[in-house]
């Protein structure tokens, strides 16, 4: 157990939909990432933060947006859903969002129908 | 473009032997590199790390050789154990960034 939570752990909507996923970091860690893995992927990050500020983008669509709450947990909100957004979403935190490990969650598994 | 590759998806070997996983980068802005072991319905769980001032890095059954002329790092376990079964992915990061590149990884089987 790797102290990161991830909710909910499987997710089934239709396209156009919106979704929200939700990262509890482990705790005292400040940085939350956030990575997608395709069919056909590796994982690849989407976006980071560190302490509520977002801190670095990566291939994250413009439907998709992120934020950090002051109690440090993350949530991840992907709208206007199409059917190649389904993957596994894994969020990871690490202490301060810098070459420190990440340590990930169990993913949330996403379909769209 | 694939920054980080793994180039074989699969690998098979005898119990009590010698796997070796492989991973080469083309980012020569990188300079810490990891690799995950991940079982199925679970994240990726962090295995071993090696920055690039050092060529070896060793933990137990596991050791991280990096040769940064060619760009290549492998995952040495030794004895390789049924439980270590598992797909591995090689990340890299650095050039001011802390995000992770990850390859496709590389399902090992341990055959008992």
């Amino acid at each position: 157990d790797s102290g990161v939570t991830q909710t909910p752990k499987h997710l089934i909507t239709a396209t156009g939909q919106r979704v929200t996923l939700r990262c509890s970091p482990r705790s005292g860690d400040l940085s939350v990432y956030w990575y997608q893995q395709s069919l056909d992927q590796g994982l690849q990050f989407l976006i980071q933060y560190y302490n509520g500020e977002e801190r670095a983008k990566g291939n994250i669509l413009e439907r998709f947006s992120a934020q950090q709450f002051p109690d440090l947990h993350s949530e991840l909100n992907l709208s206007s859903l199409e059917l190649g957004d389904s993957a596994l979403y894994f969020c990871a935190s690490s202490v301060s969002g810098g070459k420190d490990t990440q340590y990930f969650g169990p993913g949330t598994r996403l379909t769209v129908l | 473009d694939q920054q980080v590759k793994q180039n074989s998806p699969s690998l098979s070997v005898q119990e009590g032997r010698i796997s070796i996983l492989n991973c080469d980068y083309t980012n020569s802005m990188f300079d810490y590199f990891l690799w995950y072991k991940k079982y199925p319905a679970e994240g990726p769980t962090f295995l071993i790390s090696i920055s690039s001032i050092k060529d070896k890095n060793e933990d137990g059954r596991f050791t991280v050789f990096l040769n940064k002329s060619a760009k290549h790092l492998s995952l040495h376990i030794v004895p390789s154990q049924p439980g270590d079964s598992a797909v591995y992915f090689c990340a890299a990061t650095g050039a001011g960034s802390y995000q992770l590149t990850f390859g496709k990884g590389t399902k090992l089987s341990v055959i008992p």
